[in-house]
């Protein structure tokens, strides 16, 4: 019943490529969030969005893009990967009312 | 910017004991949550409140508006409930995501 599936769930690149992690939802919600998780710091927003084409920037926004053509996928990239974007990113879809659903997380090493 | 601060950092119990976990926040919000999370796994919704009291199972969650505070209670503690509790917490008026504290790693032992 997982409703938010994210893809990769691990993946290792080199310091300096473009990665993209993609987030998919099958609740037609309106709500969609990109968060990364680290040691020390909790999880903090990188960027969300409240709509198709509709997308604003997070507490930790710099070096990441994203992209949303249709209501299902939320797409986040980073441009140019540098070690400290070594994290564990978590996906999140919210409804008005509905709470929180959280994807399964993909853990993201940048060497 | 919602300050949130979780107490206490870390706890460990025996199984059957009675836990609380304090969540304070600074400013006005229009929901709290809280998260659950075990070692390596994912993120779990177990409550979102706007105000008073709810129950699920043996876990209840309460949140004072007025003084900026909600706590969760665990009865009957199990070893199962061993996990990281995250509170995090919406602004007022507006789904711009969640503010987070940095969470309470909890461990029952039998």
């Amino acid at each position: 019943d997982a409703g938010i599936t994210q893809s990769p769930r691990h993946k290792v690149t080199e310091t300096g490529t473009p990665v993209t992690l993609r987030c998919h939802q099958t609740e037609n919600h309106r709500y969609m969030y990109w968060y990364r998780q680290d040691p020390g710091h909790g999880l903090r927003l990188i960027h969300y969005s409240y709509g198709v084409k509709d997308t604003d920037k997070g507490e930790v926004s710099d070096g990441y893009s994203v992209s949303r053509s249709k209501t299902e996928d939320f797409l986040l990239t980073l441009e140019s990967a540098t070690s400290s974007q070594t994290s564990v990113y978590f996906c999140a879809i919210a409804g008005l009312n509905y709470g929180y659903t959280f994807g399964s997380g993909t853990r993201l090493t940048v060497v | 910017k919602n300050e949130v601060e979780q107490s206490p950092q870390n706890l460990t119990a025996q199984e059957g004991e009675f836990i609380t976990i304090n969540c304070s926040y600074s400013v006005g919000i229009s929901a709290l949550h809280w998260l659950q999370q075990h070692p390596g796994g994912g993120i779990v919704s177990l409550f979102m409140l706007s105000s008073g009291k709810k129950k699920h199972g043996r876990l209840i969650a309460t949140i004072n508006i007025q003084e900026k505070h909600s706590s969760l209670h665990i009865t009957a503690s199990h070893p199962r409930d061993s996990a990281v509790y995250i509170c995090a917490v919406e602004p007022g008026g507006g789904a711009d995501g969640l503010t987070f504290g940095k969470g309470t790693h909890l461990i029952i032992q039998p």
